[in-house]
């Protein structure tokens, strides 16, 4: 079955810090891989998606089939970057998104 | 464009009642899906929708649960016979015909007393 897991509930970080969110999948075929934030208040809203291989906001993620992994990273971190983060999947073929459980971004000054 | 539109933001029904959750896609989508995220989840798919058809319904529960997006006004995902455990928040989402985006609206928060 399809599986999205993200391991931190919340990642605490300083201002200036790099920042990485974990990402892991399980999918046999060929998935897609998409980034969504959640910032306060506001919707949910796309973020990146690994077919794009762009850097959104200083954030950037590769997706490693052998490691199943598609990690957020962003090496300076700013006080505007504390959100909700959400690591999703989709099958190819299919419109359905798989959500992983989401990482709280927590930037301090 | 106005974006998704939910409605209403927040729902409170006895359990045993009916609830009825509204989403307008934004103008020229015509494809939507509905999440489910319960407290300290992930956001679960439930159905995806084009007008007047039901694409795919794998994630909606067998019963009580149904949802349409007729060939005019919103989609409505309806729940009959609430009860405690449906308590959550139910995301609509949309996108134009031949994207993989997927455009949210701010949810719908359902509280069952």
């Amino acid at each position: 079955a399809q599986r999205v897991t993200q391991p931190e509930k919340l990642l605490s970080v300083f201002k200036g810090a790099p920042v990485e969110l974990k990402c892991n999948y399980s999918y046999s075929g060929s998935p897609e891989l998409f980034w969504y934030v959640q910032y306060s208040r506001q919707r949910l809203q796309l973020l990146l998606r690994h077919i794009s291989r762009e850097s959104i906001k200083g954030f950037t993620a590769d997706l490693n089939k052998g490691e199943t992994s598609f990690h957020l990273k962003k090496p300076f971190a700013q006080e505007e970057d504390s959100a909700m983060y959400y690591c999703a999947l989709k099958d190819t073929g299919f419109q359905k998104l798989v959500f992983g459980t989401g990482t709280r971004l927590l930037v301090s000054p | 464009n106005a974006g998704v539109m939910q409605n209403p933001r927040h729902l409170v029904r006895r359990r045993g009642q009916e609830a009825r959750l509204r989403c307008s896609p934004m103008k020229g989508h015509s494809h939507v899906y509905w999440y489910r995220q319960l407290p300290e989840e992930g956001l679960k798919f439930m159905v995806y929708l084009q007008k007047e058809n039901i694409i795919d319904e794998s994630g909606m529960p067998k019963e009580r649960f149904s949802a349409e997006f007729p060939k005019e006004g919103p989609s409505i995902l309806r729940i009959q016979q609430v009860v405690r455990g449906d308590s959550a928040a139910y995301f609509c989402a949309s996108s134009p015909p031949a994207t993989d985006t997927q455009y949210f609206g701010p949810g719908t928060r359902l509280t069952v007393l």
